[in-house]
Order: C-alpha cells, then sequence, then structure tokens
C-alpha cells in the first residue's frame, strides 16, 4: 500500500505569511488527491481536490500543486490568519474505489 | 448546510462490552464509511458500505466489528467485545454518489476501560 508522508509534524508562521505543507506519496500516482482540515477533536473537513491532469487548483487562499514526476502535492495558505491554525491532511483514494489514506497530517499554528 | 451527525460524542464503556456508534449521514448519500483515529496517529480507513451491503474493509475490522443501515437514515458501527486498543475517535462519512468528497461527522471518543 500507498506510504503517504508529510513534512515537519508541526509549523509555526507570522500572521500574513504563506505556509507551505508538503504531502509525498511513494508508489502510483492516484487519480486525484485530496486536502482535509482538522480541528483538536472534529472530524477532518475537505478543502480541496486535484487531480492528475491538474497542476493547480485555488479556492480563496488555499492553492494546491500536484507533481505526479515528483509524486507529490505542495498546499499553500497564503496571507495566513489564527484562524488558519489546525492540522492540515493530505489523502489518497488508492485503489478507485474511495476509500481514502491519510498521512500523518501538519499542525499549523499561526502567530498574530 | 447538511452536515453528518455522530452520537454518542464520547463512550466510555468496560473492556469486553458491546458498544454501538450511531451516525446520520446526510440525506440522498449513497456511500458511508467508518473510520477511526487512535490518539496522535493517523486517520485509517474501517469500512465502505454501499446499497446495503460491505463494499470494502480493512484489516482492522475483523469479527468484532459489524455495521448495519437498520432504516433509512441510521448507520451504525457496533463493536462487539471491546479491547483497550479499541479506544480511539471513531468518524463516520458519507458520499453523494457523483462526487469524490468525503464528508465527516463530528466523531464519538470511545474510551475503552
Amino acid at each position: 500500500s500507498q506510504k503517504i508522508e508529510q513534512n515537519s509534524e508541526a509549523l509555526n508562521i507570522q500572521e500574513g505569511k504563506t505556509a507551505t505543507l508538503t504531502c509525498n506519496y511513494t508508489n502510483y500516482s492516484p487519480a486525484y488527491l485530496q486536502w482535509y482540515r482538522q480541528d483538536p477533536g472534529r472530524g477532518p473537513v475537505f478543502l480541496l481536490l486535484i487531480r492528475e491532469n491538474e497542476k493547480e487548483k485555488r479556492k480563496e487562499r488555499l492553492k494546491v500543486t500536484f507533481d505526479t514526476t515528483l509524486k507529490q502535492s505542495l498546499f499553500h495558505i497564503t496571507a495566513s490568519q489564527p484562524a488558519d491554525s489546525a492540522t492540515y491532511l493530505c489523502a489518497l483514494d488508492e485503489t478507485g474505489d474511495y476509500k481514502l489514506s491519510f498521512g500523518a497530517g501538519t499542525t499549523v499554528t499561526v502567530r498574530a | 448546510e447538511p452536515e453528518v451527525t455522530q452520537t454518542p460524542s464520547h463512550q466510555v464503556t468496560q473492556m469486553g462490552q458491546e458498544v454501538i456508534l450511531r451516525c446520520v449521514p446526510i440525506s440522498n448519500h449513497l456511500y458511508f464509511y467508518w473510520y477511526r483515529q487512535i490518539l496522535g496517529q493517523k486517520v485509517e480507513f474501517l469500512v465502505s458500505f454501499y446499497n446495503n451491503e460491505i463494499s470494502e474493509k480493512s484489516e482492522i475490522f475483523d469479527d468484532q466489528f459489524s455495521v448495519e443501515r437498520p432504516d433509512g437514515s441510521n448507520f451504525t458501527l457496533k463493536i462487539r467485545s471491546t479491547k483497550l486498543e479499541d479506544s480511539a475517535m471513531y468518524f463516520c462519512a458519507s458520499r453523494p454518489g457523483a462526487k469524490n468528497i468525503q464528508y465527516f461527522g463530528a466523531g464519538t471518543r470511545l474510551s475503552v476501560l
């Protein structure tokens, strides 16, 4: 099965800066990759989905890239705010049947 | 906005007891899932359910686990004889047929003593 690695467990940034999170996977490239946000004691909340034939996807201050050659996705939060503080999870559908495999997550803390 | 509802939010049980975790998926969604997250670890897939039967299950989902959709709205996860290592957050998720996005509930924290 896929090994999904997300960079550093924690990322601390100053308000207004851009946070960049990395998701690397080891095996075959999935048809699409998703990013979720998880707040303490809550369930994951869907943010963005990017397909293998898409290089970049944007939603408000969020941007995701997908490089199937590098087997990597980057997740950017621009103009970060304290309310963006949360754990961000990368998720793959390994088998095409919508069973999601999650990375361990990166916890982002935005300082005011 | 419609949401997945899970009850109870916290369940405490003794080892060896049976527990039922309940979920009300989003109305008109067709696919249902259970995931679990042990404290400090990844969210892990347990089982998927469609058309009143299990589509796929993980190695974690052994004979002690079962799922059921007893009526048109509820989706339950039963653990027959709980173990200490079953202590975790259990998340229910549902998905409409046309999209790949899963919508998660807030979870049930299961504490096995």
